[in-house]
């Protein structure tokens, strides 16, 4: 069974620029979550997908932050413009069933911010 | 929402000794707490994971622990090696399977 894919797998960029990241989800599996991942601390949610519908995006940044899910399958996560605070670890994954079914995660997308 | 809180931030231990590091959780409709081992510069991995209707369950050198009158769930390893060395986190989820994470554990055990 193929995993949760993400790219690009590194991105540095200046502040106040546009990045996009990418995912695509474990075959089959309609709920997808991005998690933001500072240096040290835990995975903080930052929208959860069920198939193409936000299930909660209450910790995302809407300034500034975007993502979409538009066929239910692959999603991009997008910040415009960045700060230097979003240099994290972006982590996708996906889990089969919402519900308390076990998540997949990807190998994220390390943001440098400078 | 929900909020989980997990101790100790860092632990070290003998090789061979057993580490503990708990959390606990603020929503009582949280129903599914998984665990998960993070080795330096990799994805978060599931070790193990126990619903609210389990009070404990193990898995060779690893088990959990859930209170759900106290609303606190425990990681227990014994014989550790130092392949365990690692961060843990602890998280809890309720029926619509939105993910909070612990703040973690940084394991270290010494040869």
């Amino acid at each position: 069974e193929a995993g949760v894919a993400q790219s690009p797998r590194y991105k540095i960029i200046e502040k106040r620029q546009s990045v996009a990241f990418w995912c695509n989800p474990i075959s089959g599996h309609a709920t997808l979550y991005w998690y933001q991942q500072i240096l040290g601390q835990g995975p903080k949610l930052l929208i959860q997908f069920q198939n193409n519908g936000v299930v909660d995006d209450s910790q995302l940044p809407k300034d500034r932050f975007s993502a979409e899910r538009l066929k239910g399958v692959d999603s991009t996560l997008k910040i415009q413009p960045a700060k230097l605070e979003d240099s994290a670890v972006y982590l996708c994954a996906s889990s089969l069933l919402a519900g308390g079914g076990e998540q997949y995660f990807g190998p994220g997308t390390r943001l440098t911010v400078t | 929402g929900e909020n989980v809180e997990q101790h100790p931030s860092t632990l070290s231990v003998q090789e061979g000794d057993s580490a503990v590091i708990k959390c606990t959780y603020s929503d009582s409709a949280s129903n599914y707490f998984p665990w998960y081992k993070q080795e330096l510069g990799k994805r978060p991995q599931l070790i193990i994971d126990i619903r609210s209707n389990v009070g404990e369950k193990k898995d060779q050198r690893i088990a959990v622990t859930l209170n759900k009158t106290a609303k606190h769930f425990s990681l227990h390893i014994t014989e550790t090696q130092p392949e365990d060395s690692a961060v843990y986190f602890c998280a809890a989820t309720n029926t619509g399977n939105q993910f909070y994470f612990g703040t973690g554990t940084s394991l270290t055990v010494i040869p």
